[in-house]
């Protein structure tokens, strides 16, 4: 039933190691997103795509790379994880580009670097 | 530097009281401005959305003011409730549906 899922909800893992988060969105939308969410609870995009191709690349370190599958899917792999990349990723979806379409953001996946 | 600068980052108001919350932007290119609402362990959920041709809109207890010279808009929460406990976020939108958030305000509603 959840239109944008992200998972996992937790990741706990060491400095240096390369992890993934994966998200879906069942609202048959084109746009998919990434933001990431500091500790102040600042909200700043990473990415979108738009039908599986890169619209927006926001200045983000090249050890993050998001891929989309499919238009249903926008996965985010991080490697060599730092602790400045602890913080809170969120994945949302739009209809399209177009026409001022509302984004639709998952519940979030907490990102802990030890 | 902060394109869409949110003001207060918190506010505390008992039941019924109308807390405001005010962002002013810097770049003219922005063409749409939405309110997004969020609850704890929860994404943010849009709330109410204006555009720069409207100086009000009005949505339920909710209420966007919007002032195109000044370069700045604000929402009121009309007799608030202990339910709207949230930090909401303004933002402004660009080109390709990019959004900019404000920095975020903790609104708190004592019963």
């Amino acid at each position: 039933d959840t239109a944008v899922s992200q998972t996992p909800k937790y990741l706990v893992t060491q400095m240096g190691n390369d992890k993934s988060i994966k998200c879906e969105q069942n609202l048959g939308h084109d746009t998919m997103y990434w933001y990431k969410q500091d500790s102040k609870k600042f909200l700043k995009i990473m990415f979108s795509y738009n039908n599986k191709e890169l619209i927006i690349n926001e200045t983000v370190p090249n050890r993050f790379s998001p891929k989309s599958p499919d238009k249903a899917h926008l996965n985010l792999h991080i490697n060599s994880l730092e602790l400045g990349d602890s913080a809170v990723y969120f994945c949302a979806s739009s209809q399209d580009l177009n026409n001022n379409q509302p984004q639709h953001f998952g519940d979030g996946t907490r990102l802990s670097i030890l | 530097q902060q394109q869409v600068k949110q003001s207060p980052q918190s506010l505390i108001v008992q039941k019924g009281g109308i807390p405001i919350i005010n962002c002013a932007y810097e770049n003219t290119a922005f063409d749409y401005f939405p309110w997004y609402q969020q609850f704890p362990g929860k994404g943010p959920a849009l709330l109410i959305a204006i555009r720069p041709d409207v100086s009000e809109k009005k949505e339920g207890r909710f209420t966007i003011s919007f002032n195109k010279s000044a370069k700045q808009f604000s929402l009121h929460i009309m007799d608030s409730q202990p339910g709207d406990s949230a930090t909401y976020f303004c933002a402004a939108k660009a080109a390709g549906n990019k959004l900019t958030f404000g920095g975020g305000t903790r609104v708190l509603v004592k019963p």
